[in-house]
């Protein structure tokens, strides 16, 4: 248990549905990430909030969309996805200052359908 | 360019055994950060460790060890008397400088990752 917690675990969609991922942690961090996690690629970076504020987009399509309402919650809201969507979505958590390792949390596996 | 690269793709070893994961990174930085995650097959990302650029002495912890040197840019990650539940996906990363409220957007360059499977 890292303290970063992410629901669904699984997630099967159709191209035409609409569905979100939640994260959450308690572990009193002020920044919060959204990475994708494809089979044989880097570990890519999708959104980056530090203290409730969206600091990084790293050129993601717009049928991802990021949402913090607060420092604890951290939510990436899906519609119209494509099948190469698919993949293991995770969320960290670090302090805002450099070289502290992140806490991610378990992941949300998708499958676009 | 920011790099890191694990040249080792799988890792298959016999329990008690040693094993060495590499990791060689490429950054124009002087200040930057190195670390290591492990993934088991339950999915989370889990820290291992944090290496700054300015303190190459290695570190022990338990049977994991490091070997960061700096003349050849590479952070190595030992496992000694490795057991199965060792069995996982390690991914070795590198930060680039800065702070996140200061502008400066700091990311991880991850690696591709090592899988190492220990048998019984």
């Amino acid at each position: 248990e890292t303290g970063v917690t992410q629901t669904p675990r699984h997630l099967v969609m159709g191209m035409t549905n609409k569905k979100s991922l939640k994260c959450e942690q308690h572990l009193g961090h002020n920044a919060m990430y959204w990475y994708k996690q494809s089979a044989k690629k880097p570990l890519e970076l999708m959104f980056v909030y530090s203290l409730e504020e969206r600091v990084e987009n790293n050129s993601v399509p717009s049928r991802f969309s990021p949402e913090c309402p607060n420092s604890s919650h951290l939510f990436l809201h899906l519609h119209t996805l494509q099948p190469e969507d698919s993949a293991l979505y995770l969320c960290a958590s670090s302090q805002d200052s450099v070289g502290l390792g992140a806490f991610f949390g378990q992941g949300t596996r998708l499958t676009v359908v | 360019a920011q790099k890191v690269t694990q040249a080792q793709t799988e890792i298959s070893v016999v329990e008690k055994e040693d094993v060495t994961l590499d990791c060689v990174y490429e950054t124009r930085d002087t200040t930057y950060y190195l670390f290591w995650y492990k993934q088991p097959p339950s999915g989370e990302l889990v820290f291992l460790i944090r290496r700054n650029s300015f303190d190459e002495q290695n570190e022990i912890s338990g049977r994991y060890s490091w070997n960061f040197q700096k003349s050849t840019s590479s952070f190595n990650f030992t496992i000694t008397a490795s057991q199965v539940v060792d069995s996982a996906v390690y991914f070795c990363a590198l930060s680039e400088g800065g702070r996140l409220n200061a502008g400066n957007n700091r990311k991880l360059i991850w690696g591709l990752g090592t899988s190492l499977a220990v048998n019984p």
